[in-house]
């Protein structure tokens, strides 16, 4: 399984980009990386996936370079409603299914 | 849509004792996960289900876990005999068919006190 590492805090302020880096060294070639986003008392939310480049929604964006060993979370204009922990997970189809593996996740903290 | 619906949102037992939480994934969804999430620490995979069947169960802590998904709809998540350490919030997810590509929709999740 492709172990991710991030940071595990980042502060901003209302208004900034805020981007968040995943490393993933040993990421499979069927893998896809995922980012969940998640609120206190709350189970976690997808926000976005990608396989390799550039994808982007309505919420966020996700850089993948060419080797596919890290990806960024791109955040637009955070707002204090982003503040949350955000997982980055890589994962794919190995024999028993689909399996995902959650680290602990990056807290972000927006203020005014 | 209606989401992934769990019951209930807490639960307060003496170690010892015996406890089940429920799931209702989202309609038409073939994939179902359990997973347990410590505070502080990301949600960790217990089991997860092809519609009635298991996929992996590698995590799940077979002497005390057990995991059930009649009729590949509902499933319920038991804990006997609960230990300390078994306090977390246990999240319920679902997810179309599986695949690598699928979104996993989670819900609010059962926050379990063992004292």
């Amino acid at each position: 399984l492709a172990k991710t590492t991030q940071p595990i805090s980042m502060d901003s302020y209302e208004g900034q980009e805020v981007n968040i880096t995943c490393s993933h060294n040993n990421i499979a070639t069927n893998d896809y990386i995922t980012w969940y986003q998640q609120f206190p008392s709350q189970g976690p939310r997808f926000i976005i996936q990608g396989y390799k480049t550039k994808v982007t929604n309505e919420v966020a964006s996700l850089f993948i370079p060419a080797d596919r060993k890290s990806s960024t979370l791109s955040l637009p204009r955070v707002s204090l409603s982003d503040t949350a922990v955000y997982y980055c997970l890589v994962g794919g189809l190995t024999g028993g299914g689909n399996k995902l593996t959650f680290g602990t996740g990056t807290q972000l903290k927006v203020e005014l | 849509e209606a989401g992934v619906a769990q019951s209930p949102r807490y639960k307060i037992i003496e170690k010892r004792q015996s406890v089940a939480f429920w799931c209702n994934p989202i309609s038409g969804h073939a994939t179902l996960y359990w997973y347990q999430q410590i505070l502080g620490q990301g949600p960790k995979l217990l089991i997860q289900f092809q519609n009635n069947g298991v996929v992996d169960d590698s995590q799940l802590p077979k002497d005390r876990f057990s995991a059930e998904r009649l009729k590949g709809v509902d499933s319920t998540l038991k804990i006997q005999p609960a230990k300390l350490e078994d306090s977390a919030v246990y999240l319920c997810a679902s997810s179309y068919h599986g695949g690598a590509e699928d979104t996993q929709y989670f819900g609010p999740g059962t926050r379990l006190t063992v004292l």
